[in-house]
């Protein structure tokens, strides 16, 4: 089946810094959605892009949907210690398909 | 109010046994998703129904069997437990159709545990 590559696996940051993190396919996705996971908690949605090359942004959050529709980053601008947790990328092809997710990216910050 | 609530939040049980796992939702979506999250945190699906049907069974093992009784409610019965069982099972719901259908609402988790 479709599988995402997420990158990187992990990330140490000082408080204060930008992050960026980015997801690839090998095939084409026409929904790029980015989550986010709080230790002992379910993944909450971030971002949700439906158009090829839309950039849009969330509070210190800014997300890209890739021209080629397969491959989508997610910024994170002046990071704060409740950033940590995981980032899954996931992507989708239609309402009626499942989503697939990224393995994640652990973003530690240290302030 | 939570809005995708499950339950139990924890369950440690034998190898061999039967558990359930209940799960509601109060946001009124007509989709319901099954989610299993291994030790490394990743996350597949597992079943997603709609309106109380069925949409999709991603290759589970046929010892776990998914009911939905309303549109409100998934849960998910596993019949003789094996040790890889042992995850986090999410539930999750959404809106049917096109637009929206890939934003979840998450649980917050079942983690099971086979001794």
């Amino acid at each position: 089946g479709q599988q995402l590559n997420q990158s990187p696996q992990s990330m140490f940051i000082q408080e204060g810094e930008d992050v960026s993190m980015n997801c690839t396919s090998s095939s084409i996705f026409n929904t790029w959605l980015w989550y986010k996971q709080d230790p002992g908690e379910g993944p909450v949605l971030l971002i949700a892009l439906y158009k090829a090359g839309e950039l849009t942004s969330n509070g210190r959050l800014t997300a890209q949907f890739g021209i080629t529709r397969k491959d989508s980053f997610l910024n994170i601008s002046a990071s704060i210690p409740s950033d940590v947790g995981i980032y899954f990328c996931a992507g989708q092809n239609s309402g009626n398909t499942p989503l697939v997710f990224g393995k994640g990216t652990r973003l530690s910050v240290i302030a | 109010d939570t809005a995708v609530s499950q339950t139990p939040k924890y369950l440690v049980t034998q190898m061999g046994n039967d558990k359930s796992i209940k799960c509601e939702q109060n946001l009124g979506h007509d989709t319901m998703y099954w989610y299993k999250q291994d030790s490394k945190k990743f996350l597949k699906i597992m079943f997603s129904y709609n309106n109380k049907e069925l949409i999709i069974n991603e290759t589970v093992p046929n010892r776990f069997s998914p009911k939905s009784p309303d549109k409100a409610h998934l849960n998910l019965h596993i019949n003789s437990l094996e040790l890889g069982d042992s995850a986090v099972y999410f539930c999750a719901s959404s809106r049917q159709g096109r637009a929206k259908a890939g934003e979840l609402f998450f649980g917050e988790g079942s983690r099971l545990t086979v001794l």
